[in-house]
């Protein structure tokens, strides 16, 4: 299996919903990460995870909140959102964190309403 | 000034023509560089790794310049299956982090 898996695919949600990104990877890599991208623009950073704790953490507002419940597993936490938060989020993995190649799921495109 | 920048384009191009465009970073500690293609609402794909000697995947050359802090990509026989924004990407190691550009838009017209 040589591929991230991110789950919904789209989702639309209201500025007081509390929703979840999940992405899945069973290469047995130890880093993933989270990527926002709006249109037109590259993907920016905005967590990093090594060896299931928290490494990096890109000055992101507090209504997102990321989870690493084990090795596989990253899920993002959404709650109060606003409307300039709708993006693609990208969820990606490495071998390490000091691994450069990094294998990006398909995204999930959320709108804030 | 940009970590790493890049010329937006977009390449229009036709069918079977050769496109090269560059990227240059400003970190002189970079250590590793990537081309990353991206397809519309889709997410980035790793091309091709960059190496100090320069590497050829099939029709794909890419060539690293640490002289004058430059990466290039060319692309030769062009198929419309080539027509993607192209990401140039690099990374320090110092903090584990990928410097994306925002892009190449390259446009393979039949």
């Amino acid at each position: 299996d040589t591929e991230v898996t991110q789950t919904p695919k789209h989702l639309v949600m209201g500025m007081t919903n509390k929703k979840s990104l999940k992405c899945e990877q069973h290469m047995g890599h130890r880093a993933m990460y989270w990527y926002k991208q709006k249109a037109k623009k590259p993907p920016e950073l905005m967590f990093v995870y090594s060896y299931e704790k928290l490494s990096i953490n890109e000055s992101v507002p507090s209504r997102f909140s990321p989870e690493c419940p084990n090795s596989s597993l990253l899920n993002l936490h959404l709650h109060a959102l606003q409307p300039e938060d709708s993006a693609l989020y990208l969820c990606a993995s490495s071998v390490t964190s000091g691994s450069s190649e990094q294998f990006f799921g398909p995204g999930t495109r959320l709108t804030v309403l | 000034r940009k970590e790493v920048e890049q010329d937006p384009g977009p390449f229009n191009v036709p069918e079977g023509a050769t496109v090269a465009f560059n990227c240059t970073y400003s970190n002189s500690a970079s250590q590793s560089f990537f081309w990353y293609r991206q397809d519309c609402r889709k997410e980035p794909k790793l091309l091709m790794s960059v190496y100090s000697s320069g590497n050829e995947d099939g029709r794909f050359t890419a060539q690293l310049n640490r002289a004058s802090q430059y990466i290039s990509l060319l692309i030769r026989d062009s198929k419309l299956s080539d027509s993607a924004t192209y990401l140039c990407v690099v990374n320090t190691f110092a903090d584990y982090k990928l410097s994306f550009g925002a892009g190449t838009t390259v446009t393979v017209r039949a």
